[in-house]
């Protein structure tokens, strides 16, 4: 079965710094979607950033990266210029690409980000 | 509408009572996902409809929670004999179709948080 793990229930990082955020994978597939979403109090899961498993170049957008290792099953989040707005929950997500159909999204559990003016 | 919209945002029923949840997705839609999110954990899929049929229904816990989408639009998540175990927030979202476009994105709803007394 395919799971998702954060080992980080919870990080801290100082306005302006940088804090990387860790999500590992389990699965058997060669084909497949990562995400990483945002969740703020508000409770909507807002899309932050996705990797194709096939694209070897590691996703970017405006401040947030990731370090995707594909043979690690390792998928980091880098968030840059840390700004108070980043504060929120960060899920990690993970679904099969069945070559034109989707599977469901599966979560990691996540973790709090906490930023200090 | 502008974004998934769900509907009741907050609802307190009795243990054993009936309780529907409706989610809106974004016009023209066509792809359409409940998720239900407990406490300290991250979203666990429940269902997953492709036009009006649920083309995954393989989440839902037991035969006490149904939904539908019965034109193919506006979907209703309905749970029978609600018991304590099922409070949580019941998340709706959708996407213009499967994860094999690029830039095709699922987007989300607040939800709506269940407390079963």
């Amino acid at each position: 079965a395919q799971t998702v793990t954060q080992s980080q229930p919870e990080m801290s990082v100082q306005e302006a710094e940088t804090v990387t955020l860790s999500c590992t994978y389990d699965t058997s597939e060669s084909d497949y979607y990562l995400f990483w979403y945002k969740q703020p109090p508000s409770r909507q899961m807002i899309l932050v950033i996705r990797q194709e498993a096939y694209k070897q170049q590691n996703a970017t957008e405006n401040r947030f990266s990731v370090n995707f290792q594909k043979a690690a099953k390792s998928f980091s989040l880098k968030i840059s210029d840390s700004q108070l707005g980043d504060a929120a929950m960060y899920f990690c997500a993970y679904t099969v690409d069945y070559g034109g159909s989707q599977g469901n999204l599966i979560f990691g559990k996540g973790t709090k980000l906490s930023v200090k003016p | 509408g502008a974004g998934v919209s769900q509907t009741p945002s907050n609802k307190v029923t009795e243990k054993g009572k009936y309780v529907e949840l409706r989610c809106d997705p974004i016009s023209g839609h066509t792809a359409l996902y409940w998720y239900r999110q407990s406490l300290g954990q991250g979203p666990e899929f429940l269902i997953y409809f492709q036009g009006t049929g649920a083309a995954d229904d393989s989440g839902l816990p037991n035969d006490r929670f149904f939904a539908v989408r019965p034109e193919g639009s506006v979907s209703t998540l309905k749970i029978q004999r609600t018991e304590r175990g099922d409070s949580a927030v019941y998340l709706c979202a959708s996407s213009l179709g499967g994860l094999e476009s690029e830039g095709n994105t699922i987007y989300f709803g607040e939800g709506s948080w269940l407390t079963v007394v």
